[in-house]
């Protein structure tokens, strides 16, 4: 299995809903990664997770809260979002944290938040 | 972190036509690759190279690390290589702008 999976594919919320984003793969990385990408823009990194402990955190407002409940899942969840938050989320994973060998993306949560 | 500038921004090509993409670097980098994404948001691996030349069909990258700076080529494009191309460097990957191509027939 050489890929990542993420779900929902699309996903339209309230600004008052509590949701969560999944991020899946079983190719053994031990680093995972969260992305924000907007219309136009390259991806963003949000957060790292190494070892399933978070290790970078660039600086995002805590109505995103990710989780590795182990190696394989990663989880973005969503409260109290803002219209400004529609985006594409994406997801990756590499053997190691900035890897040498290269990072492999899902296809992509697209976001809306009415 | 490391700066990665894309040039050029926008390409427009007409189908059969060979094109090539710069990516500039600040800093030396363990890695870096190329990606291709496609309309519908997918990010597919096209290259990673730290150094030297790679080739895959129509594609080929090449990095010159001691001179920061990666090439992508692009030959005989097709209307399926419309899309946004970026590269990132694998020390914190971090990517450049990108180079939005668009093919036509």
């Amino acid at each position: 299995d050489t890929e990542v999976t993420q779900t929902p594919k699309h996903l339209v919320m309230g600004m008052t809903n509590k949701k969560s984003l999944k991020c899946e793969q079983h190719m053994g990385h031990r680093a995972m990664y969260w992305y924000k990408q907007k219309a136009k823009k390259p991806p963003e990194l949000m957060f790292v997770y190494s070892y399933e402990k978070l290790s970078i955190n660039e600086s995002v407002p805590s109505r995103f809260s990710p989780e590795c409940p182990n190696s394989s899942l990663l989880n973005l969840h969503l409260h109290a979002l803002q219209p400004e938050d529609s985006a594409l989320y994406l997801c990756a994973s590499s053997q190691g944290q900035f890897s040498n060998y290269g990072y492999t993306f899902g296809s992509g949560t697209r976001l809306t938040v009415v | 972190g490391i700066q990665v500038e894309q040039s050029p921004p926008d390409l427009i090509l007409q189908e059969g036509a060979n094109s090539t993409l710069r990516c500039n670097f600040s800093d030396s980098v363990n890695n870096l690759q190329w990606f291709h994404q496609n309309p519908w948001g997918q990010l597919i691996n096209l290259f990673y190279i730290p150094s030297g030349t790679k080739q895959n069909g129509r594609l080929s990258a090449t990095t010159v690390a001691t001179e920061r700076y990666s090439l992508l080529y692009i030959s005989s494009s097709q209307t399926t290589d419309s899309g946004v191309y970026f590269c990132a460097a694998s020390n914190d990957m971090r990517f450049g702008a990108g180079t939005r191509l668009t093919v036509k027939p």
